[in-house]
């Protein structure tokens, strides 16, 4: 069956440090990946997006990368601020379904001061 | 500013009533979408759109439909509300493009309750 996994526990980490989120597919073969964030209460907000040949893309502390052999994208956030706090979300683009997004569960970032 | 809202923000229904979500959004998008979003399953596509008249299934699409009159508009219809419908739903909004990989922009939500 075809499965996005991001990790369900809360990561939980000091301020200045860097954040690292995962994001596992198993049977899809997606084009193009998209992250975004997501606070409470309110809707998705696009963060980046990373093509299948590109290994890395980066946008100011953020980065993210994009292994198709590993089936993984990683998503670090770099001097992590208690402002980063929020739920992250992968989200896959296929070559076949122009423009539909297949998300992951998202995973709770906290930040501590 | 160009934005998407949806209205209700907040709605309790009965089983078994028709009830209507609306989308506006001023960005000019061709592409809308409907999600729904539960704990334990994230998004979920119910319905989506590549322009006026255009409708299709999403992944959940029983249950539900839309229609497509204007660019702005998305209306999404809940034809007879079960309680397995009673979630958080999000419309959303992207620019048509060849590369098929554009942003989506999303609204704030409607958080629906079916007793």
């Amino acid at each position: 069956s075809q499965k996005i996994e991001q990790n369900s526990e809360a990561l939980n980490i000091q301020e200045g440090k860097t954040a690292t989120l995962t994001c596992n597919y198993t049977n899809y073969s997606p084009a193009y990946l998209q992250w975004y964030r997501q606070d409470p209460g309110r809707g998705p907000v696009f963060l980046l997006l990373i093509r299948e040949n590109e290994k890395e893309k980066r946008k100011e502390r953020l980065k993210v990368t994009f292994d198709t052999t590993l089936k993984q994208s990683l998503f670090h956030i770099t001097a992590s601020q208690p402002a980063d706090s929020a739920t992250y979300l992968c989200a896959l683009i296929m070559n076949t379904g122009f423009q539909k997004l297949v998300f992951g569960t998202g995973t709770r970032l906290l930040v501590s001061p | 500013d160009a934005e998407i809202t949806q209205s209700p923000r907040h709605k309790i229904t009965e089983t078994g009533r028709q009830v209507t979500l609306a989308c506006h959004q001023t960005w000019n998008h061709n592409n809308m979408f409907w999600y729904r979003q539960d704990l334990g399953h994230g998004l979920r596509l119910i319905h989506y759109s590549y322009g006026v008249q255009d409708t299709n299934k999403g992944e959940v699409s029983d249950g539900y439909s839309v229609s497509r009159s204007n660019t702005e508009d998305l209306p999404l219809t809940l034809e007879s509300a079960a309680s397995s419908q009673t979630s958080v739903y999000f419309c959303a909004s992207s620019p048509k493009t060849s590369g098929g990989y554009n942003e989506q922009f999303f609204g704030p939500g409607t958080r629906l309750t079916v007793l």
